[in-house]
């Protein structure tokens, strides 16, 4: 399978607990994105990776998140602390870097249950 | 900034009918725009994608959208249901500028009848 993969598929933790979420992209993509889903909710913009570099954090990334993308290839999402309102689906997508697509693969999500 | 705005939380039609799904866009320059759908417990899967060009766009599925710029929409069709068409549909926007990450729209259920 060549697409965006996300593990775990599911977590649990209590609060308070650290967490941490992989993203594998397709090969070749070199543009990586996380989102976060709320139950009811379109996915809202996280962060985003050209290559290894992190260009651009959201509002909604707390001091408590924290993503890294080493080598420009997977990527990390951990999140410390946990909350319950950190309970929510995460989502990676990667795309192409160059030309004029800008469509975005995702994977399946890892979603996230704080206790 | 940029912006979706999908009408209807909830569409429910029976199984042959037409399905239309709303969506209007908020955009500070030309945008590309997307319609995604999302099965249960499931990532998100590209049904269709408007860049440049003919304003009529088809997808997968037997989908279709229509951008029109005069009235900020990008309209979700399917001429016939079917009942595997039951999911959670999203219109995002993304402009041809810097990250282009997308900016989604709060989804539209439908609902297939028998």
């Amino acid at each position: 399978d060549t697409g965006v993969s996300q593990n775990p598929r599911h977590k649990i933790t209590k609060r308070g607990q650290n967490v941490t979420f992989r993203c594998d992209p397709i090969s070749e993509h070199n543009r990586l994105y996380w989102y976060r889903q709320t139950l009811g909710q379109g996915p809202e913009f996280l962060t985003y990776f050209q290559n290894e570099a992190q260009l651009e954090k959201s509002r909604l990334l707390s001091d408590r998140f924290s993503a890294e993308r080493p080598k420009g290839s997977f990527s990390t999402l951990e999140i410390q602390r946990t909350e319950q309102g950190d309970s929510a689906m995460y989502l990676c997508a990667s795309s192409p870097g160059a030309g004029r697509s800008t469509e975005a693969f995702f994977g399946q999500g890892t979603r996230l249950t704080v206790v | 900034a940029q912006s979706v705005t999908q009408l209807g939380s909830h569409v429910s039609v029976s199984e042959g009918a037409l399905v239309l799904l709303r969506c209007n866009y908020s955009s500070s320059v030309p945008p590309y725009l997307f319609w995604y759908v999302q099965y249960p417990n499931q990532g998100l899967q590209l049904l269709l994608k408007y860049t440049t060009g003919a304003t009529l766009v088809k997808g997968i599925n037997g989908f279709e959208a229509e951008f029109k710029k005069s009235e900020t929409s990008f309209h979700l069709t399917k001429p016939s249901a079917h009942m595997s068409d039951a999911a959670e549909y999203f219109c995002a926007v993304s402009e041809d500028t810097g990250r282009r990450a997308l900016t989604f729209g709060s989804g539209t259920r439908l609902q297939v009848q028998p």
